[in-house]
């Protein structure tokens, strides 16, 4: 299919380790989010990408994570010295803005579980 | 306290039966998207309403943007088992980012 892909689909890490979470977005999507999903609480956006400009750093919770976009297409969101509370669903979506709306398409999650 | 209040938190319905889904926003709304998870699947896009007033329908699922109660519901006619998910809306409040409400759970018995 041609949706957004995302991998692992599960993982499974221990406390203190760093773990890397690939994102593949939709072809000629120049938008792509990284978003968060704990349990019993909503989705929490993390980042941002768009095009080439800066992306939007703003729902990071920590320095300890960090997302780059290589190439204007896969994305890597990484995760340094886990921590049990980072245990949740990351989602990862992209777009493709139009001049009048954005739809946000997603992948299927990658589960983290921090032991 | 959420930016997007959705109710109710859950639901068990009949099959058979119709059923409501809001979702309340406490700032303006640019756009309202509704997003269906299946248990251990990605989100899927149902639709998307931006003008006040707007209702869009899919199969059997109709949703409406109030836009002076920053409201918007999700209306499912003779619910099927299929319709079972999480049901999730997201608004776009400005920022390039989606807010989104916590989700309503939805059961439906055959």
């Amino acid at each position: 299919g041609a949706g957004v892909s995302q991998s692992p689909s599960n993982k499974v890490t221990e406390k203190g380790k760093d773990v890397e979470l690939r994102c593949d977005p939709i072809s000629g999507h120049t938008a792509l989010y990284w978003y968060r999903q704990s349990l019993g609480q909503g989705l929490e956006f993390l980042i941002y990408f768009q095009g080439n400009s800066a992306p939007d750093k703003s729902g990071l919770p920590s320095d300890r994570f960090s997302a780059e976009r290589t190439g204007g297409s896969v994305s890597t969101l990484t995760i340094q010295r886990t921590q049990q509370e980072d245990s949740a669903v990351y989602l990862c979506a992209s777009s493709s803005w139009t001049g009048r709306e954005e739809t946000q398409y997603f992948g299927p999650g990658t589960r983290l579980l921090v032991l | 306290s959420q930016e997007l209040e959705q109710s109710p938190q859950s639901l068990i319905v009949q099959e058979g039966k119709n059923l409501t889904i809001n979702c309340t926003s406490s700032k303006t709304l640019y756009g309202l998207y509704w997003y269906k998870q299946k248990y251990g699947e990605g989100l899927i896009f149902l639709m998307m309403l931006q003008k006040g007033g707007e209702e869009k329908s899919h199969e059997k699922i109709t949703a409406k943007l109030d836009e002076k109660k920053q409201q918007s519901s999700l209306h499912i006619t003779a619910s099927q088992p299929s319709h079972a998910g999480i049901y999730l809306c997201g608004a776009d409040l400005r920022g390039n980012k989606l807010v989104f409400g916590a989700g309503t759970i939805l059961r439906v018995k055959s």
